[in-house]
């Protein structure tokens, strides 16, 4: 069954960094383009950053450009996402999610249950 | 940025009806070198996380039932449902990927009348 799993949220000082995890099964990893997407309570969905088959980054958002960064580890199937200087706004349900096919230019196939990250004081 | 915008915000159909969500991007997601939409649909039921519906803005994802269909080119696209069921309460969400700085439509709440 094609999985992915992630990890590491909770609740966090603003200011301060927090790594979330991502567990993929069930598919070849290191083909697939990964990203994370994340929702803010009662709020719509907003892609955050994706990385390449490789580890090149495709990119980030604007919001969180210089502050998060995405890598991931092929042999052991796992994509990370390092948040610092968290402020309240990066409050959400993180999720991990899958590019179908494409490199960087296709739809998000598969999709995690997510992680929540709530920063507060 | 591509900025997507849907209408209506929410919308209330009876079971049975026809549901039509629009979707329009500030510029176009066609690529002329392979004549392709770089645009998705998704469904997100609560509680739950997006499921992927259409890409290529009229390609069904496997599984998905052929009530849904995508429709559309350039800037305007549109999700239809032609026979409204209880299992398709949900939001829906469209999404660009021609630009790497991928953004979503604010959603569409789908209710039943």
């Amino acid at each position: 069954e094609v999985q992915l799993v992630e990890s590491g949220g909770g609740l966090v000082q603003p200011g301060r960094s927090l790594r979330l995890s991502c567990a993929a099964s069930g598919f070849t990893f290191d083909d697939y383009a990964m990203h994370w997407v994340r929702q803010a309570p009662g709020k719509g969905l907003e892609w955050v950053s994706g990385v390449r088959w490789n580890g090149d980054t495709i990119g980030s958002a604007d919001s969180v450009k210089g502050r998060f960064s995405i890598s991931r580890d092929n042999a052991k199937t796992s994509l990370y996402l390092q948040m610092n200087s968290l402020r309240a706004e990066d409050t959400a349900l993180y999720y991990c999610t899958r590019m179908r096919v494409g490199a960087t230019k296709d739809a998000f196939d598969i999709w995690g249950q997510g992680t929540m990250v709530t920063v507060s004081s | 940025d591509i900025v997507m915008t849907q209408s209506p915000d929410s919308l209330a159909v009876s079971l049975g009806e026809r549901a039509t969500i629009n979707c329009k991007s500030s510029q176009s997601v066609l690529y002329s070198s392979n004549n392709k939409n770089y645009l998705a649909w998704y469904q997100q039921k609560p509680g739950q996380p997006p499921k992927l519906l259409f890409y290529w803005a009229s390609t069904r994802e496997s599984g998905v039932p052929d009530r849904f269909s995508g429709s559309g080119s350039g800037t305007d696209f549109t999700l239809t449902i032609s026979s409204l069921q209880a299992e398709d309460v949900a939001v829906y969400y469209c999404q660009q990927y021609y630009s790497t700085q991928y953004t979503f439509g604010q959603g569409t709440k789908l209710e039943i009348k």
